[in-house]
Order: C-alpha cells, then structure tokens, then sequence
C-alpha cells in the first residue's frame, strides 16, 4: 500500500527557532494533510492542502503542497513550548475518499 | 458541540476478556474511523464507516469487529483480547463541506488500552 516518510523522526531545538519537516510518497497525492498531536491528546488538524504548488499558512505554521504530488513540507517559525507534540503528514489512500494514509510522525521536543 | 468523545479513557485487560470501545460525534457526521496507534508505527485504521448502515476493513482489521450503531455512534468490539492489541484507540469522523473532499477527520481523545 501507499507509505509516508516523514522526516527528521524527531527534533530537539530551542524556543525561537524555526523548524522545517517534509513528507514524502512515492506515489502522487492530490491532497495532503498535517495534523498535530499533543501529548495524550487525538491528533488535530493544522493545515489542508488541496492542489499541487499550494501554500497555506495558519498562524506560524506553514505547509506547501509539493509540485510532483510526491511531497509536503511543514514549517512552524519563532516555535514556543506549546509547540511540542508529533506532527503527522496525512493523505487518502488507495484512491478513496473515506481512508488516509499517516506518516509515522515527527517528534518535535522544544527547549525553555 | 463536544466534537468526538470516546470511552473509556483507560482500560486493562486480561488475555481472553471482550470488551467494547465506544464512540459518539455530534458534528453530524456521516463517516466514522477506527484507528489504533502504537509507537513508531503511527496511525493505522482498522475499520471505518462511510456511511449510516456500511463497514469496511482497513489495514489493521484482524482480531476486532464494529457496529455502526446509528449516524452518531461508531463501537468497536475486541471479542478475545490479546497483548498484541495493547495500543491507544483513537475513534475519528468526518464529513465534507461542498468544496472539500472528505479527508478532514477529526479524532477523539483516545482510549489507552493494556491487554495483559
């Protein structure tokens, strides 16, 4: 089936400083999805992406949407403590419309 | 609107036991999802639901059973459990606006079940 890298597994930085994570398939995606999960919580969702190129911000977070379908970019600029939690890229599988797809995570740790 | 509730939160089991997971959305929502996730594996789905009355495997599917028991409830069934279902459970739902497609789901806040 359809797989999800994400990248880096997981990250230490300190607060102020911004942060960069991809996800990539080797097969195309028409949509792509970044969701976060707070410690103990369900995974929300932070940002939808709808057509190859697009860029969409919500607040200090940033996703693109990657020309070849193939992949997706996350960045969160100026991160704070609250920021701390697994980001998951996200996207429907095998052509459906009901099943997503998850990468395994990234683990983004922020420093005081 | 409480969104996606689940229950319980917690739960521990012995090797054998059956138990229920239940799972209710107020958004009115026709799509319900099971997914269970485990360390570094991430997120996989077990059954889903797309609409009132329809149930379909997912990618993990083996060892539990769902009832779609209206458009709001969405329950999964582990019949004889076993320690390779020790995970947390996460019960998710959706439902497209016009000009979206349907891939927005939105979770609950998980069950965290040991199975002994």
């Amino acid at each position: 089936g359809q797989q999800l890298n994400q990248s880096p597994q997981s990250m230490f930085i300190q607060e102020g400083e911004d942060v960069s994570m991809n996800c990539t398939s080797s097969s195309i995606f028409n949509t792509w999805l970044w969701y976060k999960q707070d410690p103990g919580e369900g995974p929300v969702l932070l940002i939808a992406l709808y057509k190859a190129g697009e860029l969409t911000s919500n607040g200090r977070l940033t996703a693109q949407f990657g020309i070849t379908r193939k992949d997706s970019f996350l960045n969160i600029s100026a991160s704070i403590p609250s920021d701390v939690g697994i980001y998951f890229c996200a996207g429907p599988s095998g052509g459906s419309n009901y099943k997503l797809t998850f990468g395994k995570g990234t683990l983004l740790t922020v420093n005081p | 609107n409480a969104g996606v509730t689940q229950t319980p939160k917690f739960q521990v089991l012995k090797t054998g036991q059956s138990m229920t997971l239940q799972c209710a959305q107020d958004m009115n929502h026709n799509s319900m999802y099971w997914y269970r996730q485990d360390p570094g594996m991430g997120l996989r789905l077990i059954y889903y639901s797309a609409s009132e009355g329809t149930t379909d495997k997912g990618e993990v599917p083996n060892g539990y059973n769902v009832s779609r028991l209206n458009k709001r409830e969405f329950s999964l069934r582990l019949e004889s459990a076993a320690p390779s279902q020790t995970s947390v459970y996460f019960c998710a739902s959706s439902e497209a606006p016009r000009t979206r497609p349907r891939e927005t789901q939105y979770f609950g806040p998980g069950t965290r079940l040991l199975v002994l």
